[in-house]
């Protein structure tokens, strides 16, 4: 099972502040990237797929960096709303059972 | 609206039983998934289907067992020989298999085994 690493957290930011964090990937043959959004004791939403260009929705912005293995997730101009855990998702390819989780970063914005 | 649905949303069981737990989806995708998550792990694949009377095992399948008789209906069975069940248990679509586009996700089953 190739393995997908991210900080568990929790980070803890003042509201309106930038958060930005990372999650490494093993398989250099990975292919697909995606960041989900997950509240507590609910299920998992697509937030963005990061394609290898970068790409920005809003005040979120993800990249890609494929040199040295790992995506990224910015965070600007932070709501309270944001308060989640941000799971790092990656295929290797391999179909379904090429799809891996990470565990999650949790992030919660304090007034 | 189209969406993937779950039931029941809860869920307990005394040890030796079976449970099937239910997953239904109108999106019209091919592929179907089970995960389960345990407090502070990633999600782990149980099962997957491509297609209608065909799936697979994925990294945990030992203790469970699935059908797809149905494009819209994969329902998990949660055998009596699944060592440790208490989990929250989430089900998946997607409009293929190759796992290129996104998951959508139901609002999971919490099963305790009391």
């Amino acid at each position: 099972r190739k393995e997908v690493e991210q900080d568990p957290g929790p980070f803890n930011v003042p509201e309106g502040a930038t958060v930005a964090f990372n999650c490494t990937y093993s398989n250099s043959a990975s292919q697909s990237f995606f960041w989900y959004r997950q509240d507590c004791r609910k299920e998992p939403k697509l937030l963005m797929s990061v394609y290898s260009s970068g790409n920005e929705d809003g005040r979120f912005t993800a990249q890609l960096n494929r040199a040295s293995q790992y995506i990224s997730l910015l965070i600007r101009d932070s709501k309270l709303s944001d308060s989640a855990t941000y799971l790092c998702v990656v295929n290797s390819g391999g179909g379904a059972d090429g799809l891996t989780f990470g565990k999650g970063t949790h992030l919660i914005i304090q007034p | 609206d189209g969406g993937i649905t779950q039931s029941p949303k809860y869920l307990f069981r005394k040890e030796g039983q079976n449970v099937t737990l239910s997953c239904e989806q109108n999106l019209n995708h091919d592929a179907m998934y089970w995960y389960r998550q345990d407090p502070g792990q990633g999600l782990r694949l149980i099962y997957y289907s491509q297609i209608v009377n065909d799936f697979q095992k994925g990294d945990i399948a030992e203790g469970y067992s699935v059908s797809r008789e149905k494009k819209e209906s994969f329902p998990l069975t949660v055998t009596s020989a699944q060592k440790n069940p208490t989990a929250f248990y989430l089900c998946a679509s997607s409009i293929d298999q190759g796992g290129y586009n996104e998951q959508f996700f139901g609002p999971g089953t919490r099963l305790t085994v009391l």
